[in-house]
C-alpha cells in the first residue's frame, strides 16, 4: 500500500532558525512528490514539487526540499524561519486519485 | 497560474438539510476534479474524483447517495451533502489539475460546513 510519513506532527522553533520538516514514502508510491501549506481555514498551497530531474528542488518562501531514493526522503528545509511560516505541513505523493497525504506537521513558529 | 475557486467558504444548516459546494478552475478546464475531506488537525482524505461527463467514482466507505457528485462542465464540479447530519461537519476541499499537467494539483481554499 502507498503511504506517506510525516515524522513530526509539531515541531516548535523559534524565529530566525533553520528548520527541517520530515517527510518519508513507501516505495510504492510513484516519485512524483509534493509539499503543500495550509493555512487556518484555507486550502492547500503548493511549495514545491518533485517530478523528475535535480534532486534538490527550490520552492516558494524560501523553502527547499531534497529528494532522497536511498534513504526514499523528501525533507523540507528552510534556512531561517518567520513568525508567518507557522501553519500545516503536508507531504504528498502520487498524482491525481493517487496522491496519497501524509498525517502534516504543524510548524509553530516562536518570537 | 491556475486557480480554483471554491463556494461557499462557511456554511451552516440545519440537520436534515441539503447543502451544495461548487468547485470552479477558473482559468483552466478541469475534465477531473478531487473532493477531499478533511477532519480538525487531520490530513486530507480523498472522498470521490469527479468526471466531466460522467459517473464520480468514489473511494471506499464514502456513500454515492450521502455526497453527490456532479461535474456538469470542464470547469465546474459541485458537492451535494445530502440530508446533512451533525457527524458531517467538516472541512471540504476541491482540487483540480491545472496548467502544470495531470501531475500537480491545485486547491481550493475549502468550504467549512457546519451542520446544526
Amino acid at each position: 500500500a502507498q503511504s506517506v510519513t510525516q515524522l513530526d506532527s509539531q515541531v516548535p522553533v523559534f524565529e530566525e532558525a533553520p528548520v527541517e520538516l520530515r517527510c518519508n514514502y513507501s516505495s510504492s508510491v510513484s516519485v512524483y512528490l509534493f509539499w503543500y501549506v495550509q493555512y487556518p481555514n484555507q486550502g492547500l498551497q503548493l511549495l514545491l514539487k518533485y517530478l523528475s530531474g535535480s534532486t534538490l528542488v527550490k520552492g516558494i518562501n524560501g523553502f527547499e526540499a531534497e529528494f532522497n531514493k536511498s534513504q526514499t526522503s523528501f525533507h523540507l528545509r528552510k534556512p531561517s524561519v518567520h513568525i508567518s511560516d507557522t501553519a500545516e505541513y503536508f507531504c504528498a505523493g502520487g498524482a491525481g486519485n493517487m496522491l496519497t497525504f501524509g498525517g502534516g506537521t504543524r510548524l509553530m513558529v516562536k518570537p | 497560474g491556475a486557480v480554483v475557486s471554491q463556494h461557499p467558504s462557511r456554511v451552516i444548516c440545519k440537520s436534515g438539510t441539503s447543502v451544495k459546494i461548487e468547485c470552479r478552475s477558473l482559468d483552466f478546464q478541469a475534465t477531473t476534479m478531487f473532493w477531499y475531506r478533511q477532519f480538525p488537525k487531520q490530513s486530507l482524505m480523498l472522498m470521490a474524483t469527479s468526471n466531466e461527463g460522467s459517473k464520480a467514482t468514489y473511494e471506499q466507505g464514502v456513500e454515492k447517495d450521502k455526497f453527490l457528485i456532479n461535474h456538469a462542465s470542464l470547469t465546474l464540479s459541485t458537492l451535494t451533502v445530502t440530508s446533512a447530519h451533525p457527524e458531517d461537519s467538516s472541512f471540504y476541499i476541491c482540487s483540480a489539475a491545472g496548467d502544470s499537467g495531470a501531475n500537480v494539483l491545485t486547491f481550493g481554499a475549502g468550504s467549512r460546513l457546519t451542520v446544526l
